[in-house]
C-alpha cells in the first residue's frame, strides 16, 4: 500500500466506448502523473499535472483526455481507443523533484 | 533524446551478489532513480543519486558517475523475493519528468 489508489484494477472496452480511470493520493503530493506499461516496452510517461496544471504531454493521442480537479484526484477518460493501446496504466504522485509513488495499476484490454 | 539502457534479464544464486548496470545519454541530468517492480505490481521506489558516489541502503546500493552516464545498483545477500524487475529512471532536468529504461529482470534461484 503505498498511499495510491487506482479503480477499477481491471477494464475491459470496445473500441466504441467511453470510459474513466480514477486515481487517488493520500500523500499530500503536489504532482501526479499517468503513465503507460506495455509488454516489452519501457515505462511511458503520458501527462504529468503540477500544482493542479497540466505541465507536460508526451505526444499521447487525443483519445486519451487527462483531467486534474484537485491535488489529490487525476482522472484519465479514454474514448474511441485502438486494440494496441492495451496495456497497464499507472499512476503515481509526489512532491516536486522527488521520488515518485506508484498505484497499482489498471489493466486495460481493448477489444 | 533520451536514450537508457540496461540489460534485460539476469540470473544469480540465492545469497549472492548481483550488479545491474544502467548507462544513459540524456539532453540534460538532475538525478537518476532505480525502482523495483515485481511482477503484476507497482513500481516501488529504491534509491535517488544526484551526485557522484555510492547511496547504501541495507542490502540495496546505488552507484552515479555523472561524468561517464552510468549507474548500478548493486543487491547483495539475495533473496528469492528479490526476484523481480528493476528499473533505472532518469530526470533530464530540475522538474518532474522520469524517463525510465525498459528495465532488469532479475531471477534468484535457489
Amino acid at each position: 500500500e503505498t498511499g495510491v489508489t487506482q479503480t477499477p484494477r481491471h477494464l475491459v472496452m470496445g473500441m466504441t466506448n467511453k470510459k474513466s480511470l480514477k486515481c487517488e493520493q493520500h500523500l499530500g503530493h503536489n504532482a501526479m502523473y499517468w503513465y503507460k506499461q506495455s509488454a516489452k516496452k519501457p515505462l511511458e510517461l503520458m501527462f504529468v499535472y503540477s500544482l493542479e496544471e497540466r505541465v507536460e504531454n508526451n505526444s499521447v493521442p487525443s483519445r486519451f483526455s487527462p483531467e486534474c480537479p484537485n491535488s489529490s484526484h487525476l482522472f484519465l477518460h479514454l474514448h474511441t481507443l485502438q486494440p494496441e493501446d492495451s496495456a497497464l496504466y499507472l499512476c503515481a504522485s509526489s512532491h516536486l523533484n522527488r521520488e515518485q509513488f506508484f498505484g497499482p495499476g489498471t489493466r486495460l484490454t481493448v477489444l | 533524446g533520451q536514450n537508457i539502457d540496461q540489460p534485460t534479464e539476469m540470473t544469480a544464486t540465492e545469497g549472492a551478489i548481483v550488479q545491474i548496470n544502467c548507462t544513459y545519454q540524456t539532453s540534460g541530468f538532475n538525478g537518476l532513480f532505480w525502482y523495483q517492480q515485481h511482477a503484476g505490481e507497482a513500481p516501488t521506489f529504491l534509491s535517488y543519486n544526484v551526485l557522484d558516489g555510492l547511496e547504501e541502503k541495507g542490502r540495496f546500493s546505488s552507484f552515479l558517475s555523472r561524468s561517464k552516464g552510468y549507474s548500478y545498483l548493486l543487491l547483495k545477500e539475495l533473496q528469492m523475493k528479490d526476484s523481480a524487475s528493476y528499473l533505472c529512471a532518469v530526470t533530464p532536468a530540475a522538474g518532474n519528468k522520469l524517463t525510465f529504461g525498459g528495465g532488469t529482470r532479475v531471477l534468484v534461484k535457489p
